[in-house]
């Protein structure tokens, strides 16, 4: 298996532009989480699901950050509109069983807003 | 809610040194503990993890050890090699769902 895959590598946005990060999991991993990663906050858990169903989105900062799971294998964060706030590492992990099993992250997504 | 500190933030040893970073959680139903290692610019990989109904669990040069009763869990690292310089994060999380959450890491030097 190729692992947990994230795009773009990087992404470099002007405030109030849309941005969509992509992630595909470890097929049959039934958990997904979103992260985000900055040197101020640390590591914070933004959202995850469960056979595609969000289950905590308690994480996510506000209304411009909504996240999907459309089928097993592909989900997305999206940021409307950014901010340079926004600007963090983006780390998309999938897991077999959930919160008691190994997180496998992807690569990260290092977002940068101007 | 949980909380998780961990300290120290920076450690710096020399080759061959032991290292220990440790760790302490607030809700004592959190059950499982998992540490990860993050070398510079990539991504978090699983260390090693230890659930509550053991007190220590070992691999290779890598330990980590839990104390319930104190709520506090910790990672030791033996013969250390340069190769280990990374930073180290705990985290904490239970059954029932609940966030699995990180501590603030410790950025560990191995100097040759």
């Amino acid at each position: 298996d190729a692992g947990v895959i994230q795009s773009p590598r990087h992404e470099v946005t002007e405030m109030g532009q849309e941005v969509t990060l992509r992630c595909k999991p470890i097929s049959g991993h039934d958990y997904l989480f979103w992260y985000r990663q900055t040197m101020m906050r640390g590591l914070e858990l933004l959202i995850y699901f469960n056979n595609n169903v969000p289950i905590d989105d308690s994480g996510m900062p506000e209304d411009r950050f909504s996240a999907k799971m459309p089928n097993a294998s592909f989900s997305t964060l999206k940021i409307q509109p950014s901010e340079p706030r926004d600007s963090a590492v983006y780390f998309c992990a999938s897991s077999f069983l959930g919160y008691q099993e190994t997180q496998y992250f992807g690569p990260g997504t290092r977002l940068l807003v101007l | 809610g949980e909380n998780v500190e961990q300290h120290p933030s920076t450690l710096s040893v020399q080759e061959g040194d032991s290292a220990v970073i440790k760790c302490t959680y607030s809700d004592s139903a959190s059950n499982y503990f998992p540490w990860y290692k993050q070398e510079l610019g990539k991504r978090p990989q699983l260390v090693i993890d230890i659930r509550s109904n053991v007190g220590e669990k070992k691999d290779q040069r890598i330990a980590v050890t839990l104390n319930k009763t104190a709520k506090h869990f910790s990672l030791h690292i033996t013969e250390t090699q340069p190769e280990d310089s990374a930073v180290y994060f705990c985290a904490a999380s239970d059954t029932g769902g609940f966030k699995t959450i990180f501590g603030a890491g410790t950025r560990l030097f191995v100097k040759a």
